[in-house]
């Protein structure tokens, strides 16, 4: 299964942007790149996702590179409320299903 | 998206002893999945729950300490067997529905064996 390294954690001015950098070189042409977060205490929440384009939404923008070896979470104007471990994972299909195997997460503080 | 709920929520339990968790979802889901979240680590996946057939397990992980039950649909239970102190640990339900590009989450069951 394709694997993923994260930052330990990361600082980060509230109001300016979060770049969150993950590697996942070992992954394979149809595995998708998925990032959760997840609150102290809270079960994981989703984020985005993308296989190869980039992708936007309203909580965050993916870039991943053209070799797809790594991508890169931005939240554009982080808040105090964006505090989180911020998990990247790779979605595995297998046998008619998929595994969603995750990274060790990237420990986001937003500072004041 | 669909909504799920576990219980109980958290749990202290005496070593030896067995705990099941129930995983219920609001609407049909085609997977769910459970992990197991060690203090201050990421989550690991358990078992893929396969409705009305045996659960697939991760490497490292066996049916006689993790049974899985998965009898419909949108309920799923997970036994954690014979505890012993490092088995303390947040266990996760996650689902996902066929027109879902994304799983889902529960709040999880905190467990402290003692």
């Amino acid at each position: 299964d394709a694997k993923t390294t994260q930052p330990t954690s990361m600082d980060c001015a509230e109001g300016r942007a979060a770049n969150l950098p993950c590697n996942h070189s070992t992954i394979s042409g149809n595995e998708y790149v998925y990032w959760y977060r997840q609150i102290h205490s809270q079960g994981p929440q989703y984020i985005i996702h993308g296989l190869k384009n980039n992708e936007t939404n309203e909580m965050a923008s993916l870039i991943i590179t053209e070799d797809r070896k790594s991508s890169t979470l931005i939240l554009p104007h982080a808040t105090l409320r964006d505090t989180a471990v911020y998990y990247c994972i790779v979605r595995v299909a297998t046998s008619g299903t998929y595994k969603y195997i995750f990274g060790t997460g990237t420990r986001l503080k937003v500072l004041a | 998206s669909a909504v799920i709920s576990q219980k109980p929520s958290r749990d202290i339990c005496q070593r030896g002893t067995s705990l099941t968790i129930q995983c219920q979802v609001d609407s049909q889901v085609t997977m769910m999945f459970w992990y197991r979240q060690q203090p201050g680590q990421s989550l690991t996946l358990i078992a893929t729950a396969n409705q009305g057939s045996e659960a697939t397990y991760e490497s490292g992980f066996v049916i006689d300490k993790f049974p899985i039950s998965r009898p419909n649909l949108t309920f799923s239970t997970l036994t954690v067997s014979n505890m012993s102190p490092e088995d303390s640990s947040i266990y996760l339900c996650s689902a996902k529905a066929q027109g879902d590009t994304e799983a889902f989450f529960g709040q999880g069951t905190r467990l402290t064996v003692v």
